[in-house]
């Protein structure tokens, strides 16, 4: 298994570019999630899914859109890129076991916004 | 979720047990401790998690006190690579996103 993916490693956008982060995962896990970690900081929820076609706001939704058509993957949109964006950005899975209680995270996309 | 408290960092020598506190004083019946921990800013990784019971596995033990309000993550022979920041979190579990709070972190020296 390759785990949890996420692509690109690296971006840098300007002040208002869109674009899309990508997070795969190949373990058939249901839930999938998106963090963001600022310099010095813990990671923070951005949003959440708990299966195909059902998402959810975490703790720091704004200026960020998902979707979920398939269970594989959880792509998160930058609709209007802002310096405060600037942040590593997980991507995480776990299964819907009763005993699943591990999630997986992604190596990070390590993003900047000029 | 539960809001936990630990020790912005600590050092411990190679080779020694590294003994990770936190407290979780308002811990639910139904709610989990978590530890995590992230190694240079890589993916947090999963390390061990436990209810009432204390638990151990293949990289570590984790001592949750009777009252359930507090908890020590025990790495028992710390190395190098052991070096990283350490977070407990308290979830109720299955369906729940982890609230990250600023962890420790750990320095092994040699």
């Amino acid at each position: 298994n390759a785990g949890v993916t996420q692509t690109p490693k690296f971006q840098v956008l300007k002040t208002g570019q869109s674009m899309t982060l990508q997070c795969a995962q190949d373990m058939n896990h249901e839930y999938m999630s998106w963090y963001r970690q600022d310099p010095g900081m813990g990671l923070r929820l951005i949003h959440y899914s708990v299966g195909a076609g059902i998402t959810d706001q975490g703790e720091v939704p704004n200026g960020y859109n998902v979707s979920r058509s398939t269970t594989e993957d959880f792509p998160l949109r930058l609709l209007s890129a802002a310096p405060s964006q600037t942040s590593v950005y997980f991507c995480a899975s776990r299964g819907s076991d009763r005993g699943a209680y591990e999630q997986y995270f992604g190596p990070g996309t390590r993003l900047t916004v000029t | 979720d539960a809001k936990t408290t630990q020790p912005p960092s600590m050092d411990c020598a190679e080779g020694r047990a590294a003994n990770l506190p936190c407290n979780h004083s308002t811990i639910s019946g139904n709610e989990y401790v978590y530890w995590y921990r992230q190694i240079h800013s890589q993916g947090p990784q999963y390390i061990i998690h436990g209810l009432k019971n204390n638990e151990t596995n293949e990289m570590a033990s984790l001592i949750i006190t009777e009252d359930r309000k507090s908890s020590t993550l025990i790495l028992p022979h710390a190395t190098l690579r052991d070096t990283a920041v350490y977070y407990c979190i308290v979830n109720r579990g299955a369906g729940n996103m982890l609230t990250f709070g600023g962890g420790t972190r750990l320095m092994v020296k040699p």
